[in-house]
């Protein structure tokens, strides 16, 4: 089965409101994690990622948390607007060979 | 710049056709890969590649070959096509030892 996997299939949330879509990984020798956006007919796009001996990291607007006990990872997006519409994707990474290895994806909705 | 170029960006195939996907990358990234998505599933992997002359498989890789004769392209090729192929494809590159993937915008294949 999969490694990594998402609670929520689709998030609906209202724009101005603060998004958490969150990812469970079950391998402990997973030593980095990365967020993609993916928009309709397009390919992915990095949005930030993570190492292990991190537990949180901060871009624009982006904010990554990594609970290492509970095997949990989870995306925040502030003040979330209608562009942010689109499939968001946790991976994992245990190899180092950049191949990496992802979660079915999380569809938020973004409503103004 | 134009990062990772795919061609073409739609094709149907009967079954039993053969194909090649491009991929053609700019960044001179001694890492590629072929990922391929379905509805409802994360991207998996079929083939990579960790620079000219060296191939392996993923997780996905049966009734696919890959080459890679230059540090630019990496052409996928299916022999056979079955329904089962139907799907996106993706193809991505990187740096060696680093994980964080640019992806292309995707060739969306159809068998019947």
């Amino acid at each position: 089965g999969e490694s990594v996997g998402l609670h929520l299939p689709t998030l609906s949330v209202q724009e101005g409101d603060n998004s958490i879509i969150n990812c469970a990984y079950s391998n402990s020798a997973s030593d980095y994690f990365i967020w993609y956006k993916q928009e309709s007919g397009k390919g992915p796009q990095f949005i930030i990622d993570i190492r292990s001996n991190m537990d949180k990291r901060q871009g624009q607007r982006v904010t990554v948390l990594l609970n290492k006990t509970v095997k949990h990872l989870s995306l925040q997006i502030a003040a979330t607007q209608p562009g942010d519409s689109a499939v968001y994707f946790c991976a994992e990474n245990i190899s180092g060979y950049s191949t990496l290895t992802f979660g079915k994806g999380t569809m938020l909705l973004v409503s103004p | 710049n134009a990062g990772v170029t795919q061609t073409p960006k739609f094709q149907v195939l009967k079954t039993g056709q053969s194909m090649t996907l491009q991929c053609a990358q700019d960044m001179n990234h001694e890492y590629m890969s072929w990922y391929r998505q379905d509805p409802g599933m994360g991207l998996r992997l079929i083939h990579y590649s960790v620079g000219a002359g060296i191939t392996d498989q993923g997780e996905v890789p049966n009734g696919y070959n890959v080459s890679r004769s230059t540090t630019e392209d990496f052409p996928l090729r299916l022999l056979s096509a079955a329904p089962s192929q139907t799907s996106v494809y993706f193809c991505a590159s990187s740096y060696q030892g680093d994980e964080k993937l640019f992806f292309g915008s995707g060739t969306q294949l159809s068998v019947l």
